[in-house]
């Protein structure tokens, strides 16, 4: 069964930085993009952006242009999502999703279970 | 202000149906991009429900449904369930911002 296990909570204070693992398994890492997404308290679901495992492309939404980074380790199956100059409105659950097949608008068929990040001074 | 609009909430009774509408525009739904949805239980990740407007993944219920009429679509739930209470999104892509949308989301409540 494919699974994506993700990094545990993190804390973090106005203008540091927080990078978020998402760990896969059960399937062919590199055939398959990974998104990244965040819901913030009493918020909705946003897209913040994917990346190819297969070679490394990325593309983010315009909102987090400039202030996140997504990268992959192949070697163990592995997603990075690194969010910079953190304000309070960044304190959400990050999910990592895999996506179902290629294109800009496949649906995620797998979901890793959040990782809480919570902004605070 | 999410571009695809949806209820923030609607109720049913259990065994009745509900729907939930999910509306965009010209530059997602409106030129043909496909509609997903998911399903959003307390505390948990999201669950693909419904992909490419109709087609439901191995394992979904056949209570879900979904169908696209030009710049919406609509996510049918029938024979209501206590379990089926959760939050429901829709998801698209939009030509304008150039990445993938979501709607804001709507509670249902099985009352």
């Amino acid at each position: 069964q494919v699974q994506l296990v993700q990094s545990g909570a993190e804390v973090k204070k106005p203008g540091a930085s927080v990078k978020v693992s998402c760990k896969a398994s059960h399937y062919t890492f590199t055939s398959y993009g990974i998104s990244w997404v965040r819901k913030a308290p009493g918020q909705g679901l946003e897209w913040m952006g994917w990346i190819s495992p297969y070679n490394g492309n990325t593309h983010s939404a315009q909102k987090f242009q400039g202030r996140v980074t997504m990268t992959t380790d192949t070697s163990t199956s592995t997603a990075y999502m690194e969010l910079r100059s953190l304000r309070s409105d960044d304190t959400a659950v990050y999910f990592c999703a895999k996506k179902q097949y290629s294109g800009n608008n496949s649906p995620f068929d797998y979901w890793g279970q959040g990782t809480l990040v919570t902004v605070s001074s | 202000q999410s571009v695809l609009t949806q209820p923030p909430s609607v109720s049913g009774a259990p065994g009745q149906r509900v729907t939930i509408s999910c509306t965009g525009s010209n530059s997602n739904i409106g030129a043909g991009y496909d509609v997903h949805w998911y399903q959003q239980l307390p505390g948990t990740a999201p669950k693909l429900l419904i992909y490419g407007h109709i087609n439901r993944p191995s394992g979904a219920s056949d209570r879900f449904s979904g169908s696209k009429s030009g710049t919406s679509a609509s996510l049918a739930i029938t024979g209501l369930q206590a379990e089926d209470e959760a939050d429901y999104y829709c998801q698209s892509y939009d030509s304008s911002l150039s990445g993938v949308i979501f709607g804001g989301g709507t509670k249902l409540t099985v009352l």
